[in-house]
């Protein structure tokens, strides 16, 4: 299985902060991750598919980078909204593996 | 809009079987271009991927759970299903039904609500 391996873990940050969060693949995977948002007691939500396209309906605030085996989700401006944990998830390969998640808190 | 509801019983007692099922509205799941996968997360833990299937395709398990797992489609009630024996505490998780985008390695575009299982004795 290929690991996936996100930092931080935690991030505690500002609203109108700049954020990014780094996702790190054990092998490369091109350009197959998704990242998710997920709130507290809600479904993930997908916001990134193919590494960098944006999901439906997801603002153009978020924005994702990479190939290989590193990635990274950009929050330009964070809002109220964005407050919650983060997910990486490869595609690459059988079976799909997610990272550990990246909770972003208030400051 | 395409939703998906997840059913089924909340609590198991160590080494019954889970069974979920997962209605779909919005869409049919006879389409041949995603699979209808499950995925779990136990409390305060990240995502794990549990196995898809597809309308005229296979059905694909996470090998961590041997052949614990079976995951099966009705299309005509446009429902699918996850069935798990021989659970243990380590099988208490949210469980999530979700549309997953292209093959057997995908993306997942929709999710459920999901459905807390408990397993205890």
């Amino acid at each position: 299985d290929i690991q996936m391996t996100q930092s931080p873990s935690t991030l505690s940050a500002s609203v109108g902060d700049r954020v990014t969060i780094t996702c790190r693949a054990g092998q490369t995977i091109s350009s197959w991750l998704a990242w998710y948002q997920q709130k507290p007691g809600k479904a993930p939500k997908l916001l990134i598919y193919q590494a960098s396209s944006l999901g439906g309906g997801v603002p153009s605030r978020f924005s994702g980078s990479g190939s290989g085996t590193e990635f990274t989700l950009t929050i330009s401006s964070l809002q109220p909204d964005d407050f919650a944990t983060y997910y990486c998830q490869h595609y690459h390969s059988f079976p799909v593996t997610f990272g550990g998640g990246t909770k972003v808190e208030i400051k | 809009q395409l939703q998906l509801q997840e059913s089924g019983p909340r609590l198991l007692k160590p080494s019954e079987t889970l069974s979920l099922n997962c209605t779909v509205s919005g869409a049919s799941i006879s389409g041949i271009n995603y699979y209808w996968d499950w995925i779990r997360q136990p409390p305060g833990k990240a995502l794990e991927w549990i196995g898809g299937n597809r309308y005229a395709g296979s059905s694909y398990n996470n090998p961590s759970l041997k052949s614990r797992v079976s995951i099966s489609l009705d299309t005509y009630k446009n429902q699918f299903y996850l069935k798990m024996n021989s659970v243990t505490a380590a099988d208490t998780a949210m469980y999530y039904c979700v549309r997953g985008v292209g093959g057997f390695d995908s993306h997942f575009d929709y999710w459920g609500q999901g459905t807390l299982v408990t397993v205890s004795s």
